[in-house]
This record gives C-alpha cells, structure tokens and sequence, in this order.
C-alpha cells in the first residue's frame, strides 16, 4: 500500500496570510495526487488534480506543485472562507488519502 | 453537474449488515469512463477507501484488501444508483460513509455524495 504523509497536522494562520501545506508518498506515484478541502459535516471537495491542475471553479489562490513523492499545496492569500481541514490523495495504486492538516484560526 | 443522493439506516447492531444506496443524477451507473466508489471517514481511522464498481462492457468490482470479505458492492441500471453491502460489522465500522463518482475513467474521486453516519452500537 502506499502511505501519505501531510504535514503539519494543524496550521494557524490569518486571513491574508500564504500557507502551504506538504505530502509525501511512501513510493513514487508519479503525479497522480489530488487536494481535497473538507469543512465540517460536509463531504470533501476537490480542488486539485494531477498534483497542479486546478479543478473548475475554484479560486486561483489555490495552487498544487510537485511529482513522484513529494508535493504541496499552497493558498496565496487566505481567505476566511479557507479555513477547514484539506487532504491528499494518491490514485496511482487504489486510493489513499493524508491525514488531514486542519487550517485554523490564528 | 452530478449529483450523488445516499440513503440508508444510520443505526446498525453489531453482526449484521449495512445496507446504503446511492442514487445517480446527471451521469449513468453503467457509463463506460466512470466509476463508482465507496469511502469511509473516522476519527481513527480516517479517509479510508472500500471499494468500486464500473461498467466496461460487463461489470467489474475491487475492493480493499482488509474488507473484502465482509463488503459487496452493487449496481442497479434501472434505478440507476449502486449500492454497499458490509457485513458482520463492529463497533470499529462505525464511521460517515460516502459514495463519489470516478472520472477520468474511473481514477479521479471528483463527485461526493452528501455522507451517512452509521453507528454500530447494540
């Protein structure tokens, strides 16, 4: 199974603020990883494809980068509708997602 | 837009089987460059994929390896929707459970259904 990894678990930032966030997979998945954003109660919502490939309609602060193991996500100017909980996940062998890094108030 | 609506008791006894619907709108269930997905969240164990179904000219399912003896996954063309099947549950399958739509031939999770709690507890 391949394993990911985010870091960090929790991030406090402010409004305004650019954040990234880091997964690592446990073997090269080439770059087959997607961002997800979770808020609560709610079901995730993708936001990235292919490691940098902004799904449609979301905002282009929102941005991917990475291959083989190492990736990130990075939102540019934070905005008070960002904070919630975001997740990788890899499709190259099954699906396995991240634990989660949960974007909080600072 | 696709739109994925869960049904399905939110209460199950330990032992027996959960049964959750998943009926589709906008796409077909036996489209040929979908899937169809089954995924779990828990505090322990989080995001955890189950299983998939998709049409390629005949039916196909995977499921994870830990729960492939307890878990089926169905699809129904008439009323268009799929189901899960997990049987022989625990206190440890208690968790929200989701349906979600593969593109990008089945690969890509894109469309979410809304979530169902199911708690195991006697």
């Amino acid at each position: 199974d391949i394993q990911m990894t985010q870091s960090p678990s929790t991030l406090s930032a402010s409004v305004g603020d650019s954040v990234t966030i880091t997964c690592r997979a446990s073997q090269t998945i080439s770059s087959r990883l997607a961002w997800y954003q979770q808020k609560p109660g709610k079901a995730p919502k993708i936001l990235i494809s292919k490691a940098s490939s902004l799904e449609s309609g979301v905002p282009s602060r929102f941005s991917g980068s990475g291959s083989g193991t190492e990736f990130t996500l990075t939102i540019s100017s934070l905005q008070p509708d960002d904070f919630a909980t975001y997740y990788c996940q890899q499709y190259k062998s099954y699906w396995t997602f991240g634990q989660g890094t949960k974007v909080e108030v600072k | 837009q696709v739109q994925l609506q869960q049904s399905g008791p939110g209460l199950v006894k330990p032992s027996q089987t959960v049964s959750l619907t998943c009926g589709i709108s906008g796409d077909s269930v036996s489209s040929n460059t979908v899937a169809w997905h089954w995924i779990r969240q828990s505090p322990s164990r989080g995001l955890e994929w189950l299983g998939w179904t998709y049409y390629r000219s005949k039916w196909f399912h995977d499921f994870a390896v830990s729960l492939e003896s307890r878990i089926t996954i169905n699809a129904d063309t008439a009323k268009n929707q799929f189901s899960l099947q997990l049987s022989s549950v625990t206190p440890d399958d208690t968790a929200v459970y989701y349906c979600a739509r593969g593109s990008e031939f089945g690969v890509l999770i894109d469309d979410w259904g809304q979530g169902t709690l199911v708690t195991v507890s006697s």
